[in-house]
């Protein structure tokens, strides 16, 4: 199985901070990388797919780089409702699965 | 509006059985993937299984391999999950997850609000 593993697994930001989460693989998956937000007690919700794709709706304050086995989720300018745990996943291999998750804080 | 609502968790002892049903709407069911991905009590997202949107292709992840049955009725616009032989670290929410593809590609752009299942003697 591929494993996914994000950095750092916590971190503190105050409002309109640019955040920065790196998701690596355990072997190259190409673009098949996709981010998620989950707030406490709801499901998750798709940001960015093929690793810098935005997803409908979604704010362009978030972005998404990467290929290969290296990644990134940017938020370019942290707002009150991005307070959240970001998960990274890749799509690439069955089984698909998720990084650890990063939980983002107010500081 | 597209939503997805899942049904039948609940408490059952080590070794029973539960059928966990998502039922689909705003979308035509049968042309999307769908997915089942669960998270234990405060833990990360785990991905369990996959169908196709005809039903023909299904994939599990191996710790429930041979144990939980992933189907589909387009009929009913319903996604099922068959969990036998239900243990401990089975022990999660479950959501229903629609894929962006007819065929199984693991992004899921809609998911369901969730399921618990506990499972505990």
């Amino acid at each position: 199985d591929i494993q996914m593993t994000q950095s750092p697994s916590s971190l503190s930001a105050s409002v309109g901070d640019r955040v920065t989460i790196t998701c690596r693989a355990s072997q190259s998956i190409g673009s098949f990388l996709n981010w998620y937000q989950q707030k406490p007690g709801k499901a998750p919700k798709l940001l960015i797919h093929t690793a810098s794709t935005l997803q409908s709706g979604v704010p362009s304050t978030f972005s998404g780089s990467g290929s290969g086995t290296d990644f990134t989720l940017t938020i370019s300018a942290l707002q009150p409702e991005d307070f959240a745990t970001y998960y990274c996943q890749q799509t690439n291999n069955i089984p698909y699965t998720f990084g650890q998750g990063t939980k983002v804080e107010i500081k | 509006e597209v939503q997805l609502l899942e049904s039948g968790g609940g408490l059952v002892q080590p070794g029973g059985s539960l059928r966990l049903s998502c039922v689909a709407s705003g979308f035509t069911f049968s042309s999307y993937a769908m997915s089942w991905v669960r998270q234990a009590p405060g833990k990360g997202l785990e991905w369990v299984s996959a169908i196709s949107g005809s039903g023909g292709g299904a994939y599990y992840a191996d710790s429930v391999k041979g144990r939980f049955t992933i189907s589909r009725d387009s009929s009913k616009n319903t996604l099922y999950l068959q969990m036998n032989s239900l243990r401990a670290d089975d022990t999660a929410v479950y959501y229903c997850a629609k894929d962006t593809l007819i065929t199984v590609f693991g992004v899921g752009d809609v998911w369901g609000k969730g399921t618990t299942v506990t499972v505990s003697s």
